[in-house]
């Protein structure tokens, strides 16, 4: 089974620091990393995407990304309450499916 | 440009009647997934179309869950008879054409679905 691991949280940071997101992927196959954010009672809404080893900056979003150690990472400078939510981690299945396997999100608090 | 549209937003019905839920994707888009949510299971796939033909249904729940795709603009998911443990956010998605694994899916605002 294929799998994308997130933890779950919730992941409690004060308002201004910077919020750290982590995931793990099983499917050595996989080519694309996507970030979608979820708030409470709404669909979830793509933030970021990366496909190449390293960083990739947008904003105060950074995703970065380590085929090597199958780790995906998404870092959110100066975090604000508006950015509490779900965030869901999705890399592309092998094979070239079009499918995305979704991990179960971790969820962030920013108190402030 | 419109995005993802569902409808209807939200259904409540009782168990056993069938429900119809429906998703027209972003225009020129080809692939075309319907998701689950459920606060025990997370996210889950049930089936995806490309070009108008499923591709995968391995996520369907059971025979009572079926989808269909007549035409490039509008997709259903069916259930009959509905039963309680249906009871979730249903969600449809969108993506342009795989090229090299780098395409988005773009998610309609879902239908809250509530069998009593």
């Amino acid at each position: 089974q294929k799998e994308v691991e997130q933890n779950s949280g919730p992941l409690s940071v004060p308002e201004g620091a910077i919020a750290s997101l982590n995931c793990t992927y099983s499917d050595r196959g996989s080519q694309s990393f996507f970030w979608y954010r979820q708030y409470s009672g709404k669909s979830p809404e793509l933030i970021m995407f990366i496909y190449s080893n390293g960083d990739k900056e947008d904003g105060r979003f950074t995703a970065q990304l380590n085929k090597a150690s199958q780790y995906v990472s998404l870092l959110i400078r100066d975090s604000q309450p508006s950015d509490s939510a779900t965030y869901l981690c999705a890399v592309t299945s092998s094979g070239n499916t079009g499918k995305l396997i979704f991990g179960q999100g971790t969820t962030l608090q920013v108190k402030p | 440009d419109a995005g993802v549209i569902q409808s209807p937003r939200h259904e409540v019905t009782e168990m056993g009647q069938e429900v119809t839920l429906r998703c027209k994707p972003i225009s020129g888009h080809d692939y075309l997934f319907w998701y689950r949510q459920t606060m025990m299971r997370g996210l889950e796939l049930l089936i995806y179309f490309n070009n108008n033909v499923p591709i995968d249904d391995s996520g369907m729940p059971e025979d009572r869950f079926s989808a269909k795709m007549p035409n490039a603009s509008f997709s259903t998911l069916k259930i009959q008879p509905s039963e309680p443990r249906d009871s979730a956010v249903y969600f449809c998605a969108s993506s342009p054409l795989y090229q090299g694994g780098n395409q988005p899916q773009h998610f309609g605002d879902g239908t809250r679905l509530s069998i009593l």
